[in-house]
Formats: structure tokens, C-alpha cells, sequence
């Protein structure tokens, strides 16, 4: 399956603070979704990005198929961002990294 | 749009037991869903892709007579954990992806089912 790398692992944010996180992955891919998982567990969809560029609030996503890489940008983070964002290309089914756990402090 | 459910939240069962799982697309329909399971701390490993009228995929180390799917409808797949150990503790999570979605792969994911053997 596909090899999938995130960093960093994890990141303590004061609140504001504006943040970058990435993920690489080992070959092609069809589907690239990116996920928050909340404190109970649920995994909220962020953004469905193969390729090119998403905005959604204070989020944005890139994806450079070709270079096999994707970006998760997070804009005046906020305590509510907390959690593991956790990034999975895939052909079809999905390979999970090991996901950035996100701190943001008040 | 494009919610999952799972039942039961959390379940506690003795060794030696069997408990299903149900994962249901509540507003759309899914040829195909997926079954996942994450330990504490641990990313998302993918244990079978479920098909609708058809017998499941298993990724590899999965035991397929441990873990019975069944994907009987369009809205429904079953997962159930057979003759149950104190190591198959763990979260369970399925996934859905809409039928008839052209080229879009997206999975949506139900909120997961917590599993305690004793």
C-alpha cells in the first residue's frame, strides 16, 4: 500500500497562531482526504483534495499530486482545532498516516 | 448530507462472545463501505472493504471467519467480531462512499464503535 508520512507529529499552538501541516505519500493517488478527529473520536471530513487547491474558513488545503505531497494550512487557530488531524491518499481505499496532533492553547 | 451511523457507540462483552456492529448510510447509498480499526494512539488500519451483494475484501492478517461482513443493502454493512478476546478491544469504524459518484472516491465515516472484551 501507500506510504504515508505527516509532520510534525505534533504541534502546540498559542491561539491565533497560524500553522502548517504536511503530508507525503509514495505514489500516485485518485483520492487525498484530509481529517480532524475530535476528542470522541469521530472523524470529521476537512477536505477531499486529489490535486489543486481548497479554502474553507480559516482552513485551506494543497495538494501537488506530482510531487506527491499535500498541504493543511490552519489560519488563526482557535482551542477548538485541537485534536489529530490525520491525512490519507489513497488509489481507492484509503492509507491513513500517523496523524499531527494539534494543541492550541488559550 | 452524507451521514453514517454506528451501532452500538460501545459495547462490553465477555471473552468468547460474538457482538455485530452495524454502520448505515443515513441519507445516501453506498455500493461500497469500509471497515477500520484504531487502537489508543494508533492511525486508522483498514481491515475490509465491504460490497454490496458480494462477499467482502480482507487486507492482509485480517481473519476473515474472525470478522464476519455482511453488506446486505445499499444502506447497511455488518461487522460482526466472532468468539471475542480481550486483543480485539479496540475502535471499530466504518466508512461510506456514495453510490454513483463518478470519479469521486470521498469516504464519510460514522462516529465509531467502542469495543471492550473482558
Amino acid at each position: 500500500g501507500i506510504q504515508v508520512e505527516q509532520s510534525p507529529p505534533d504541534l502546540i499552538l498559542q491561539e491565533g497562531a497560524n500553522s502548517t501541516l504536511r503530508c507525503n505519500f509514495s505514489d500516485s493517488v485518485n483520492n487525498l482526504q484530509w481529517f480532524h478527529q475530535n476528542p470522541w473520536g469521530q472523524l470529521i471530513n476537512l477536505f477531499y483534495i486529489p490535486s489543486g487547491t481548497k479554502q474553507n474558513g480559516r482552513l485551506s488545503a494543497t495538494t501537488v499530486a506530482t510531487e506527491r505531497y499535500s498541504l493543511l494550512y490552519i489560519s488563526s487557530s482557535q482551542t477548538t482545532d485541537s485534536g489529530v488531524y490525520f491525512c490519507a491518499p489513497g488509489p481507492y481505499k484509503l492509507s491513513f498516516g500517523a496523524g499531527t496532533t494539534v494543541t492550541v492553547r488559550a | 448530507g452524507a451521514v453514517v451511523s454506528q451501532h452500538p457507540s460501545w459495547v462490553i462483552c465477555k471473552s468468547g462472545t460474538s457482538v455485530k456492529i452495524e454502520c448505515r448510510s443515513l441519507d445516501f447509498q453506498a455500493t461500497t463501505m469500509f471497515w477500520y480499526r484504531q487502537f489508543p494512539k494508533q492511525s486508522l488500519m483498514l481491515m475490509a472493504t465491504s460490497n454490496e451483494g458480494s462477499k467482502a475484501t480482507y487486507e492482509q492478517g485480517v481473519e476473515k471467519d474472525k470478522f464476519l461482513i455482511n453488506h446486505a443493502s445499499l444502506t447497511l454493512s455488518t461487522l460482526t467480531v466472532t468468539s471475542a478476546h480481550p486483543e480485539d478491544s479496540s475502535f471499530y469504524i466504518c466508512s461510506a462512499t456514495p453510490s454513483g459518484g463518478g470519479q469521486t472516491y470521498e469516504q464519510y465515516f460514522g462516529p465509531g464503535t467502542r469495543l471492550t472484551v473482558t
